[in-house]
């Protein structure tokens, strides 16, 4: 079991590049998830998947986009990469199901070992 | 909106010796939960310990423990017999129920543990 695992572990772009940060989970998990991480201010959610085929917005989505491709697999793109994108970026999976009184629960969250960003 | 904050950007400790972290949240829900994650020099998230609101038993795990005060909003992680390896930034986190597995994390705490 390799858990999440991200490629790639560091890369650096130039302004206006694009790339795509590719995410994988062998934990057949149906969420999945996207955050950056910057100094001082913890981790912030860019995207999730809630399941297969679905998508949404997080705390901070402007500048990216994401492709559920499929049960495995979260990649996250940066159409034009600006500076103000530096940052680690975490992809995480984890399970959503049916807890008490008929709310949806969620087991731990698993992280991948993240990917440092820089945008020059 | 949900928010949570961590007062504390830096800690040291003895090793051997107990230490504390504080968080502290703001929410209008009555069911969440709330975690403490480990972020070591090595980067990896690791969960530590998770405290499910509707339950007002503090959660232990080995050297960690929690003091849970829901109505204060109040959510600390102890670190007993503190050891080198506890040297880590540590994350306060929230998730509301129902849950959609989204969590909101706090600035950090940067602990480390000294011989």
């Amino acid at each position: 079991n390799a858990g999440v695992t991200q490629t790639p572990k560091f890369q650096v772009l130039k302004t206006g590049q694009s790339m795509t940060l590719q995410c994988a989970q062998d934990m057949n998990h149906n969420s999945m998830y996207w955050y950056r991480q910057d100094p001082g201010m913890g981790l912030r959610l860019i995207y999730y998947s809630a399941s297969e085929g679905t998508t949404d917005k997080g705390e901070v989505p402007n500048g990216y986009n994401v492709s559920r491709l499929n049960k495995r697999e979260f990649s996250l793109r940066l159409e034009s990469a600006a500076p103000s994108q530096t940052s680690v970026y975490f992809c995480a999976s984890s399970e959503i199901y049916a807890g008490l009184w008929g709310m949806t629960a969620n087991n731990e969250q698993f992280f991948g070992p993240g990917t440092r960003l820089t945008v020059l | 909106a949900q928010t949570v904050t961590q007062s504390q950007p830096e800690m040291s400790v003895q090793e051997a010796e107990t230490v504390t972290l504080s968080c502290t949240y703001d929410t209008s829900e009555s069911n969440y939960y709330l975690f403490w994650y480990k972020q070591p020099p090595s980067r990896q998230m690791i969960l530590v310990i998770r405290q499910e609101a509707y339950k007002q038993q503090n959660a232990t795990e080995n050297r960690f423990s929690v003091n849970f005060q829901k109505a204060a909003k109040s959510f600390s992680l102890k670190i007993s017999d503190s050891q080198l390896g506890d040297t880590a930034m540590y994350f306060c986190a929230f998730m509301k129920l129902p849950a959609t597995g989204k969590l909101i994390f706090g600035q950090g705490t940067e602990l480390s543990v000294k011989p």
